[in-house]
């Protein structure tokens, strides 16, 4: 079953603008992970956060979780045309050993 | 870094066949191993957990006898969809549980097209 949902479903910028993407869950989990895919292809890592972490960066990244919510957010800055692709939250729950995905965003940059 | 090979890439096979899709482990061996199905513009969804030398363990509304689902060896599980049909069209992508880190790495994906 899909854990959790993203918003915005689809979201399109300008190059050099920032991306905010967001992910609920449901329930109790180990960590948050985030990936990106680009069309018909297979998933990047970008980043894990645990439970007990409340950001995290990665170059342009900046990843946030708020486990009172059953939120994070991911951040692009200063976003280039070659972001443009689908990124979607997965969780860790603390009671099974498989990644659950969201609902994912397409994000697009237009040059 | 750890890579985790699908083969094939793509494959169309007429209805009412069968066709294997395989996911290795290259360097580093793998007890648990993961099956997702995503259709176009959607989510991955986990169909199964295959486990190294014993049965899988299917998620809810997923046919086991249609997904078949093999895992003889820490480096290679294998999904079988048999008596295919259009409907089972999709991207299918596999992960693998690395044994020593516990970190999961994710296959290219295997596009199937049933005609």
């Amino acid at each position: 079953s899909q854990q959790g949902e993203e918003d915005p479903q689809a979201l399109s910028i300008q190059e050099g603008e920032n991306a905010t993407m967001n992910c609920s869950y449901k329930t109790s989990i180990n960590n948050l992970q985030w990936y990106r895919q680009n069309s018909g292809r297979g998933l990047v890592h970008l980043i894990l956060i645990r439970s007990n972490e409340r950001e995290k960066h990665s170059g342009r990244l900046r990843v946030t979780l708020d486990t009172s919510k059953k939120s994070s957010s991911l951040l692009i800055t200063a976003s280039r045309a070659a972001d443009t692709a689908s990124y979607f939250c997965a969780t860790m729950d603390t009671g099974r050993r498989a990644l659950t995905f969201g609902s994912g965003t397409r994000l697009q940059v237009q040059p | 870094g750890a890579v985790v090979s699908q083969h094939p890439s793509r494959v169309i096979c007429k209805s009412g066949t069968s066709v294997k899709i395989e996911c290795r482990s290259l360097d580093f061996q793998a007890t648990t191993m993961f099956w997702y199905r995503q259709f176009p513009k959607k989510s991955l969804m986990l169909m199964a957990t295959s486990n190294e030398g014993s049965k899988a363990t299917y998620e809810q509304g997923v046919e086991k006898d249609k997904f078949l689902i093999n895992h003889a060896s820490l480096t290679l599980s294998t999904l079988t969809v048999t008596s295919a049909h259009p409907e089972d069209s999709s991207f299918y992508i596999c992960s693998a549980r690395e044994n020593s880190g516990n970190t999961i790495y994710f296959g290219e994906g295997s596009w199937l097209t049933v005609v």
